[in-house]
């Protein structure tokens, strides 16, 4: 599996637009980029995956340029409840994958 | 839809003992996982299935056994706890398709003394 180096913590007020980035190098070609959110004594829950270009859905984008190197995270206005640890993952999604989450990123929302 | 079902939430155990961590899903998933997560790290993967029948080691399998009898469970067996097996356990599942990713658990907060 790609390894993948993130911020370790990152500090943002309310209502401001939160990007985290991921760096992944060595990315392989069917490789997925998958973002995991984790509130405290809480498993992670899925927020986005995507392979190239941007996806959005109702929680958050994900972009993700042409040499697929790194990918940013982003959450639009955030709120006190976002304060988590954000992980990025990536991995083959085609079939099963050994995944292995690092240590993530803080994100502390400030009122 | 229950969706991954742990139990028990929380354990203490003494040095030696053995025990079962339970694992349940509700979703027809394929592919199951159990990790722990020390204090302030990231998730290590124990070991995993891909199907009913079907188990194999992850990065940290040493203490710790799973079966796969069927779709829906898959355990976790610790053979004889040791300190160092404080935890928080998680299990998770997905399905084998691209564009879904785990659904976890609310985990087993595992004290041996």
């Amino acid at each position: 599996l790609a390894k993948t180096t993130q911020p370790i913590s990152m500090d943002s007020y309310e209502g401001q637009e939160v990007n985290i980035t991921c760096s992944h190098n060595n990315i392989a070609t069917n490789d997925y980029i998958t973002w995991y959110q984790q509130f405290p004594s809480q498993g992670p829950r899925f927020i986005i995956q995507g392979y190239k270009t941007k996806v959005t859905n109702e929680v958050a984008s994900l972009f993700i340029p042409a040499d697929r190197k790194s990918s940013t995270l982003s959450l639009p206005r955030v709120s006190l409840s976002d304060t988590a640890v954000y992980y990025c993952l990536v991995g083959d999604s085609g079939g099963y994958q050994k995944v292995t989450f690092g240590t993530g990123t803080k994100l502390q929302v400030i009122p | 839809n229950a969706g991954v079902t742990q139990t028990p939430k929380f354990q203490v155990l003494k040095t030696g003992q053995s025990m079962t961590l339970q694992c349940a899903q509700d979703m027809n998933h394929e592919y199951m996982s159990w990790y722990r997560q020390d204090p302030g790290m990231g998730l290590r993967l124990i070991h995993y299935s891909v199907g009913a029948g079907i188990t194999d080691q992850g990065e940290v399998p040493n203490g710790y056994n799973v079966s796969r009898s069927t779709t829906e469970d898959f355990p976790l067996r610790l053979l004889s706890a040791a300190p160092s097996q404080t935890s928080v356990y998680f299990c998770a599942s997905r399905k084998d398709r691209v564009g879904y990713g785990y659904t976890f658990g609310s985990g087993t907060r595992l004290t041996v003394v």
